[in-house]
């Protein structure tokens, strides 16, 4: 099955500061990916789409200023938490869609102090 | 719109006896559906799909689910269950010809006691 890395699996950081995660396909080029949030115990909570070479489109409560987005290449995304707070501490997945299914990242765990 | 239920949180089965995680849907139009297996602080990986073909599909690690259009269902079995099973599975629905953007259940964990 096609296969989709994420980088870093987990970072730490001071509250105010920005974050930034990648998510690539390894082999295959995804026009469109996605990014998930997944708070403990519970199912996944689709974020935004990201599509190539134009703006990603938020779910309805997700602030676009503060989870940025960029979807520069067939095989990257990535999700920048700005001025990150303890209340955006989370796991975030992101996947990317091969015809007609969505293959998954490994996560990464955000904890901001 | 599609929906996803899962029925039941949390499963627990002995190791070597059935598994069978439930999951019901509803779509407008002919669905594709999905299970996906999440171990702890991981990624989903990919169990099956149904993509309109066989309606008994079979995906790795010995699991199978079955698509019955008359009862909106598509649970997951596996004959025999194995200590490594224990994780958290996700049933997922997307509609075919549309975004492909899946709706996923609230998830049940599975817990195989030895």
């Amino acid at each position: 099955g096609a296969v989709v890395s994420q980088h870093p699996s987990r970072v730490i950081c001071k509250s105010g500061t920005s974050v930034k995660i990648e998510c690539r396909s390894l082999d295959f080029q995804a026009t469109t990916m996605f990014w998930y949030r997944q708070f403990p115990k519970q199912s996944l909570m689709l974020m935004a789409t990201s599509n190539e070479g134009s703006k990603a489109t938020y779910e309805q409560g997700v602030e676009k200023d503060k989870f940025l987005i960029n979807h520069a290449s067939l095989t990257l995304s990535t999700l920048t938490v700005t001025s990150a707070h303890p209340e955006d501490s989370s796991f975030y997945i992101c996947s990317a869609r091969d015809t007609d299914t969505q293959y998954f990242g490994p996560g990464t765990r955000l904890t901001v102090l | 719109a599609q929906s996803v239920t899962q029925l039941g949180s949390h499963v627990s089965v002995s190791e070597g006896a059935l598994v069978l995680l439930r999951c019901n849907y509803s779509s407008s139009v002919p669905p594709y559906l999905f299970w996906y297996v999440q171990y702890p602080n991981q990624g989903l990986q990919l169990l099956l799909k149904y993509t309109s073909a066989a309606t008994l599909v079979k995906g790795i690690n010995g699991f199978e689910a079955e698509f019955k259009k008359s009862e909106t269902s598509f649970h997951l079995t596996k004959p025999s269950a194995h200590m490594s099973d224990a994780a958290e599975y996700f049933c997922a629905v997307s509609e075919s010809g549309g975004s492909y953007i899946p709706t996923f259940g609230r998830g049940t964990s599975l817990i195989v006691h030895p």
